[in-house]
């Protein structure tokens, strides 16, 4: 299995401001995605994150809002850009191979 | 399209008693499913995953499930639950490029 470590683990942020949350697994892992879960809901895939190249982005999602990197196997970033009180929700990085996906503990974000 | 259907958002158990949460599935070929649980401020934990194979399927924490192809379900079962199964449980369907979840059932576990 793989351990995903996620940092900050909880943030309250300005609005207009961006936040960059990290991700780190601690094995390499052939796919690394980013999902947003609102308060009391379900998890929302964001994006897949690529390494060296763009991140894939589902319907709802693009870039200038949400930028990704993945410079490695084992390390991604996502930020929240401009953000405004509607992307206060947890964001979970998840990391896998085809069958298997494991899970950060999550960042909790706050925007005030 | 795939989706996950959790039937149940709440549902509250006494300590000890036995537990069943429910999850159907719509999915164009043989599935993969999982659960996961969640814990208040953490990510997500694997409790089981099912393929193919033996359609009983067993997982951490004494949790088990069982596929049942004719019904598209996949229901999550323990024989006793303890106060620290209190938590809010997730099933998912699909490979790890494409997975969707269920809205989720919180578990409320009396004394």
């Amino acid at each position: 299995s793989a351990v995903i470590s996620q940092k900050p683990s909880r943030d309250i942020c300005q609005r207009g401001t961006s936040l960059t949350i990290q991700c780190q697994v601690d094995s390499q892992v052939t796919m690394m995605f980013w999902y947003r879960q609102q308060p009391g809901q379900s998890l929302t895939l964001i994006a897949t994150a690529n390494q060296g190249s763009e991140a894939t982005y589902e319907s709802g999602f693009v870039i200038d809002k949400f930028p990704i990197s993945r410079p490695n196997l084992t390390f991604s970033t996502l930020t929240v850009s401009n953000m405004s009180p509607e992307d206060s929700s947890i964001y979970l990085c998840s990391g896998g191979q085809y069958t298997e996906a494991f899970f950060g503990q999550g960042t909790r974000l706050t925007v005030v | 399209a795939q989706s996950v259907t959790q039937p149940d958002i709440h549902i509250t158990v006494s300590e000890g008693a036995s537990l069943e949460l429910r999850c159907n599935y719509s999915y164009g070929a043989t599935p993969y499913l999982f659960w996961y649980v969640q814990s208040p401020g953490q990510g997500l934990q694997l409790l089981l995953k099912y393929f193919s194979g033996d359609t009983l399927v067993q997982g951490i924490k004494g949790f088990e499930a069982e596929f049942k192809r004719s019904q598209s379900s996949f229901n999550l079962r323990k024989p006793s639950v303890h106060w620290s199964d209190a938590a809010e449980y997730f099933c998912a369907v699909g490979a790890v490029n494409d997975m969707r979840f269920g809205a989720g059932t919180r578990l409320t576990v009396k004394p």
